[in-house]
Order: C-alpha cells, then sequence, then structure tokens
C-alpha cells in the first residue's frame, strides 16, 4: 500500500464550486505540504503544516485553505473553483526527528475547473 | 530570476547514452534534492545532497557548495529513463523551491 494517499485522482468541477482534496499518509511523518504544478512550471507551496497545530501558508495560498485534522491527514479545500486552479496537486509528508528531511510525495489530484 | 535555473529544459537522447542534468541555484542551501517525475504525474524522491557525490544505481548526483550547482547523471540510459527530472533546494527549514524541471526522453 502507498505510503501517502491522495483522494480523489482526478476531479472535473464548474466555477463556483466547494472543493477538498484529501491526503493521507502512514509513514508517521510530522510535516505535510500541499503543492500545486502548472505546465512548464515548478512545483509551488500553497500551504504546510509542521504539525497538528501548525499551518503556515506557502507561496501561493490565496483562494485555498487547507485543515490538518490529525497527524494522518491534511485536506486542501478550494471555497470557490475558478477556472485558473486547473492544475495538478500533490501532497507531501517529510520527518522532523533528525532525518535527512526527504520529502515523500503522493501521487497527484488532477483538478480541472471549468 | 527564478531561484534554481535547470538546463535543459527539454533533453532527447539515444538508449546508452551518458546523461547529464544540470541545477543552478542562487541562494544558500541546506540541502539539494533530485527528484524524478513519471509520465503518470507521481514523483519519486531520488537524492538528497548537502556535499560531495551519491549513487544509486545507474544515477550519480553531484553538488559544487562553493559554485551553487548540482549535476544529475544517467549512465547507460535506458528508455524507461524517460521522465521529468527536478531540482529543488532548501535554503531554511522544510520548504523547498523548485526549479521547473527537465524532460528526458530517451529513444530505443
Amino acid at each position: 500500500d502507498a505510503d501517502v494517499t491522495q483522494t480523489p485522482r482526478n476531479r472535473i468541477t464548474k466555477t463556483g464550486k466547494r472543493i477538498m482534496l484529501e491526503c493521507s499518509q502512514t509513514k508517521g511523518h510530522d510535516r505535510m505540504y500541499w503543492y500545486r504544478q502548472d505546465p512548464g512550471l515548478g512545483l509551488q507551496l500553497i500551504y504546510y503544516s509542521f504539525d497538528v497545530k501548525d499551518i503556515n501558508k506557502g507561496e501561493i495560498s490565496d483562494g485555498y485553505s487547507v485543515s490538518r485534522q490529525a497527524q494522518a491527514k491534511f485536506s486542501l479545500s478550494l471555497e470557490s473553483a475558478i477556472p485558473n486552479q486547473t492544475a495538478l496537486y500533490f501532497c507531501a509528508t517529510s520527518d522532523s526527528s533528525g532525518g535527512p528531511d526527504t520529502q515523500y510525495f503522493g501521487p497527484g489530484t488532477r483538478l480541472t475547473v471549468l | 530570476k527564478n531561484e534554481v535555473e535547470q538546463s535543459p529544459q527539454n533533453l532527447t537522447a539515444q538508449e546508452g547514452e551518458f546523461i547529464t542534468i544540470n541545477c543552478s541555484y542562487s541562494v544558500g542551501i541546506s540541502a539539494l534534492h533530485w527528484l524524478q517525475q513519471h509520465p503518470g504525474g507521481g514523483i519519486v524522491s531520488l537524492f538528497m545532497l548537502s556535499s560531495g557525490k551519491k549513487k544509486h544505481g545507474r544515477l550519480i548526483a553531484t553538488i559544487n557548495i562553493q559554485e551553487k550547482h548540482s549535476s544529475l547523471h544517467i549512465t547507460a540510459s535506458h528508455p524507461r529513463d524517460s521522465a521529468v527530472y527536478i531540482c529543488a533546494v532548501r535554503a531554511s527549514g522544510s520548504r523547498l523551491t523548485f526549479g521547473e524541471g527537465t524532460q528526458l526522453t530517451v529513444n530505443p
């Protein structure tokens, strides 16, 4: 079973709809991240969380919100989706316990906003 | 100017060729990562470097901290190596800054 899972894997929605993307991990990591990837651009950080009570904005947080429901779960919400939020979204996790702090990525969610 | 620049943006090679992908960055870093993104979109971490050189199978990653430069080499390339290779740097904390990626195509 994958260590970092994302649901849904694909979603098509309409402008103005509320969308939630979910991420779960079984790695026991304390740190979780949400990124978006647009064609021809590098990954951009939306939000990150260093533990359940710690939420931080990334480079492009406008139009997004997050919830860290538990150490293993980190959800990304688009309150009112717009077409320029069409992108590939990745969740990632890392461990702060003194190791190499490598980030482990989920499989991605392809979101299309019409 | 982006903090992380990769070259080339696109690379096409014949099976068996030696491949080099370059990454230059403009800030002081604590670590540099090389990632591989498969055609289906999934991202896998290949290496994390803070100095010197690492090798895993046919993949070799090097970093020169003074020159703010890293290279990813693939020896005896194979069509299954076709993917996007992404360089990312960590300046502080756990936040990564990503390059735009290098699209590698290896033809049989």
